[in-house]
């Protein structure tokens, strides 16, 4: 079975610090990993995905993941945050044999001026 | 410009009624996709399409029912049989040729509430 942790509900940062959304996965065999965000009332937007290789994934609005096999996670990070990052971010994994996602329960960013 | 447009925005829905919701998509994805999103709960499967008319239950589809007669379409009933149905309901689609690693790409819901 697929399972994805995310184990923050919610993260404080002041702009311009660095900032890091936590995920832990649990797959058989070689997980695809995604990073999604959604705005109020809006739809989940794609920001990156790991499928294989380098470790550091950059994605999107200047946000980039580090793939670590040994302590199954994918984390997201930003080196610089701004107010306008605020907003829900959520991970996902799939395994490469099935066609269903699963989804982690989301973490809330914000971002104080 | 291409994207997947969900219909209406919000809903509301009477004890014993069944509701529809449409997805219709124009980037010519194969695999279309309907989400559940409950506050701290995430995105759960409802219903998954790969093909026209051909789809595949998801892990909560008890209370729903789909159709896939063409592929820009993917209509959502919510049946008398879900109790539960306050929710906001995602589509997405997903382009299957290009590989499983593509990202799915979402509409902006629905929000389904009871009267």
């Amino acid at each position: 079975a697929q399972s994805v942790a995310q184990p923050e509900d919610q993260v404080n940062v002041a702009e311009g610090n660095p900032l890091t959304v936590k995920c832990t996965y649990s797959v058989s065999g070689n997980p695809y990993l995604f990073w999604y965000v959604q705005y109020p009332n809006r739809g989940l937007q794609f920001l990156l995905k790991y499928i294989t290789g380098d470790n550091l994934v950059k994605g999107s609005y200047g946000f980039e993941a580090e793939f670590n096999k040994s302590q199954t996670s994918f984390h997201l990070k930003k080196p610089s945050a701004l107010v306008s990052d605020s907003a829900l971010y959520f991970c996902a994994v799939m395994n490469t044999g099935f066609q269903k996602r699963v989804f982690g329960t989301g973490t809330r960013l914000l971002v104080s001026p | 410009d291409g994207g997947i447009t969900q219909s209406p925005k919000y809903l509301f829905r009477k004890e014993g009624q069944n509701v529809t919701l449409s997805c219709e998509q124009n980037l010519n994805h194969d695999a279309m996709y309907w989400y559940r999103q409950d506050p701290g709960q995430g995105l759960r499967l409802i219903y998954y399409s790969q093909i026209v008319n051909d789809f595949q239950k998801g892990d909560i589809a008890e209370g729903y029912s789909v159709s896939r007669e063409k592929k820009e379409s993917f209509p959502l009933t919510v049946t008398s049989a879900q109790k539960n149905p306050t929710a906001f309901y995602l589509c997405a689609s997903k382009m299957q040729s290009e590989g499983l690693g593509q990202p799915q790409h979402f509409g902006d819901g629905t929000r389904l509430s009871i009267l």
